[in-house]
């Protein structure tokens, strides 16, 4: 059974560009949770999706912002990059609620 | 005061010690995680906990829900547990849930 599946795995952009990061869960599971990592925060929760409803939100400017397809997998944007948004984005599926998460590799995004 | 709080933040072991690592959170849950992230990102989900007890190889994670308190033990530690180990607490109502995590434990093991 593939796992999770984001892409790209690193990405570089300018301040004020926006970024789309990809997430394809594992076959059969229907939310999709994404978190950024950085060195100075930690783990945040960005955003839950089920089956293509966001459910859950963390506290994030609207510039953060998201969406999941029929198929379950997911994207999320950034607009108007800053500097401070250059992290590690994490998502992460599973069955729903409180099952277990298997989380991507990632992508590390650089915001220069 | 943060929500989740781990204890140590890092820990250094010789091989085959025995590792307790603790998680304390002060808000009501529906279930806690216990992940393992390894040096260039990668997350592992290792436990998910609501009550009680579980066990994995040699991996035992336990929680008390009315002390609000969880902790990850390693038995027979060894150089390939080196990683950081985050606890995660999930909390919230019905679209209001959030996955708050804590600052993570450093863990070393010397071969």
């Amino acid at each position: 059974k593939a796992g999770v599946t984001q892409t790209p795995r690193y990405l570089i952009k300018t301040r004020g560009q926006q970024v789309t990061l990809s997430c394809s869960p594992i076959s059969g599971h229907r939310s999709v949770s994404w978190y950024q990592q950085t060195p100075g925060q930690g783990l945040q929760f960005l955003f839950e999706y089920f089956s293509e409803t966001q459910r859950n939100k963390g506290n994030f400017p609207g510039r953060f912002s998201g969406r999941q397809f029929s198929n379950s997998r997911s994207e999320m944007n950034v607009s108007t990059l800053e500097l401070g948004d250059s992290a590690l984005y994490l998502c992460a599926s599973s069955l729903g609620g409180t099952s277990v998460q298997y989380f991507g590799a990632g992508t590390r995004l650089s915001v220069l | 005061k943060n929500e989740v709080e781990q204890s140590p933040q890092n820990l250094t072991a010789q091989e085959g010690e025995f590792i307790t690592i603790n998680c304390s959170y002060s808000v009501g849950i529906s279930a806690l995680h216990w992940l393992q992230q390894h040096p260039g990102g990668g997350i592992v989900s290792l436990f998910m906990l609501s009550s009680g007890k579980k066990k994995h190889g040699r991996l035992i994670a336990t929680i008390n829900i009315q002390e609000k308190h969880s902790s990850l033990h390693i038995t027979a530690s060894h150089p390939r547990d080196s990683a950081v180990y985050i606890c995660a607490v999930r909390s919230g109502g019905f679209g209001n849930e959030k996955l708050t995590f804590g600052t993570g434990t450093r863990l070393t093991i010397i071969p």
